[in-house]
């Protein structure tokens, strides 16, 4: 039969806003979580990781958030830019037993100028 | 240091026929994985492998295998091709395991 397509969430925003991108995981035993950034035709690229034992990490224009208690992860960008503008997946590290990097679903970000 | 690289870039091919996807990662990285990206299914871990032997294995048919050199190049291989597999064959490559993953920019398969 006919495959559908994921529905992405949606975030618009405009330049210069500050974004903030949700994520629920479900494995409480995961240890490390990373974002990736997916622009049109390319790879997932490394924007920031964060290991469990922490509960936030600061890049350059972005934070990561983590709450182990509810299972949720955030990544925060200050000051959006159009560049911006792709696809931002969360990613889950299980313990070896368990499995590789668990994608989510993924949120695009959409930066109007 | 260059970054991960995957060859072809696009492939089209017809059910039935077999393909083989080939992915070099970064100098120094030991560790590969492959991920199956679909609109419909989204991002799923096909393999991981290091030092030449697979170490993890996702929930794929038996029809994807896959290999890795001793210079920790890899390849991969979906044998009798359905057009469910057409889709983005993304390659990652760590340092070692359970490190953190660079993406290839992908293969982009077509099954007709």
């Amino acid at each position: 039969g006919e495959s559908v397509g994921l529905h992405l969430p949606t975030l618009s925003v405009q330049e210069g806003d500050n974004s903030i991108i949700n994520c629920a995981y479900s494995n409480s035993a995961s240890d490390y979580f990373i974002w990736y950034k997916q622009e049109s035709g390319k790879g997932p690229q490394f924007i920031i990781d964060i290991r469990s034992n922490m509960d936030k990490r600061q890049g350059q224009r972005v934070t990561v958030l983590l709450n182990k208690t509810v299972k949720h992860l955030s990544l925060q960008i200050a000051a959006t830019q159009p560049g911006d503008s792709a696809v931002y997946f969360c990613a889950e590290n299980r313990p070896r037993s368990q499995g590789n990097l668990i994608f989510g679903k993924g949120t695009k970000l959409s930066v109007k100028p | 240091k260059a970054g991960v690289t995957q060859t072809p870039r696009y492939l089209i091919k017809t059910r039935g026929q077999q393909v083989t996807l080939s992915c070099s990662p970064i100098s120094g990285h030991r560790s590969v994985s492959w991920y199956q990206q679909t609109p419909g299914q989204g991002l799923q871990f096909l393999f991981e492998y290091f030092s030449e032997t697979q170490r993890n294995k996702g929930n794929f048919p038996g029809r994807f295998s896959g290999r890795q050199f001793s210079n920790s190049r890899s390849e991969m291989n979906v044998s009798t091709l359905e057009l469910g597999d057409s889709a983005l064959y993304l390659c990652a490559s760590s340092f070692s395991l359970q490190e953190t993953q660079y993406f290839g920019p992908g293969t982009r398969l077509l099954v007709l």
